[in-house]
């Protein structure tokens, strides 16, 4: 069964870039059927979707963040990332990586990652 | 943006009731691509319904859904203990995705 684990700095000085990295085990990373996303929660708040990425590198972002945000592949290591730049204390949230299927939405999470931004 | 309104912003309810919570969406969902979701405490959200009516994988026969267009319905027939939890709609036909604000379930 597929699984989805994310990694990265658990504290980022404003200002700053944000990296956060998603690995996938117990399943393929490169095939057309899936696309790999960020999505975050703000705490207490609801879901933020932030944007996906095929394994081709196609990638699509929220317009909301567009302008700070990257996502990219790596699929020898079985592993998509996210880099959201100037994060501000407004980007404190829990990150979540997750699997989407075509047609089906995201059927497989991450157990999800806080982020604080503070000096 | 397709903007997702979800009702009630809390249902309470006891176990062994059935459960009706709405989503309405500020334009059609393309392809009933529309999604939920269940999140329970420190936990990531479980895909619980997609294609507005399917039931994902593993998920008890107790949910289902309903809805095309911008009008969509997420029913649990008779609550166990176990769904007292937050529900999210998402529409992932348009993007950018968007989610609903929630509807938390809890018990009465």
């Amino acid at each position: 069964q597929v699984q989805l684990q994310e990694s990265g700095p658990g504290l980022v000085k404003p200002s700053q870039t944000l990296s956060l990295t998603c690995t996938v085990s117990g399943g393929s990373i490169s095939s057309g059927d899936y696309y790999w996303s960020w999505i975050r929660q703000h705490p207490g708040k609801g879901l933020e979707w932030i944007g996906y990425i095929f394994y081709s590198g196609s990638t699509y972002y929220n317009p909301s963040l567009n302008s700070r945000v990257t996502i990219s592949v790596d699929t020898s290591k079985k592993q998509f990332s996210l880099k959201l730049s100037s994060v501000t204390a407004a980007d404190t949230a829990v990150y979540y990586c997750a699997r989407g299927v075509r047609g089906r939405s995201s059927d497989r999470w991450g157990q999800g990652t806080l982020v604080t931004v503070s000096s | 943006d397709i903007v997702l309104t979800q009702s009630p912003g809390t249902l309470s309810l006891s176990p062994g009731e059935r459960a009706t919570l709405s989503c309405r969406a500020s334009q059609t969902v393309t392809s009933s691509y529309f999604a939920w979701y269940q999140q329970k405490p420190g936990q990531a959200p479980r895909l619980l319904i997609y294609g507005a009516s399917s039931r994902a994988t593993d998920i008890p026969d107790r949910f289902s859904g309903s809805g095309s267009g911008t009008d969509f319905t997420l029913t649990i027939s008779r609550l166990e203990p176990e769904d007292f939890a937050v529900y999210y709609c998402q529409q992932y036909g348009t993007s950018p995705f968007t989610f609903g604000q929630g509807t938390r379930l809890e018990i009465k």
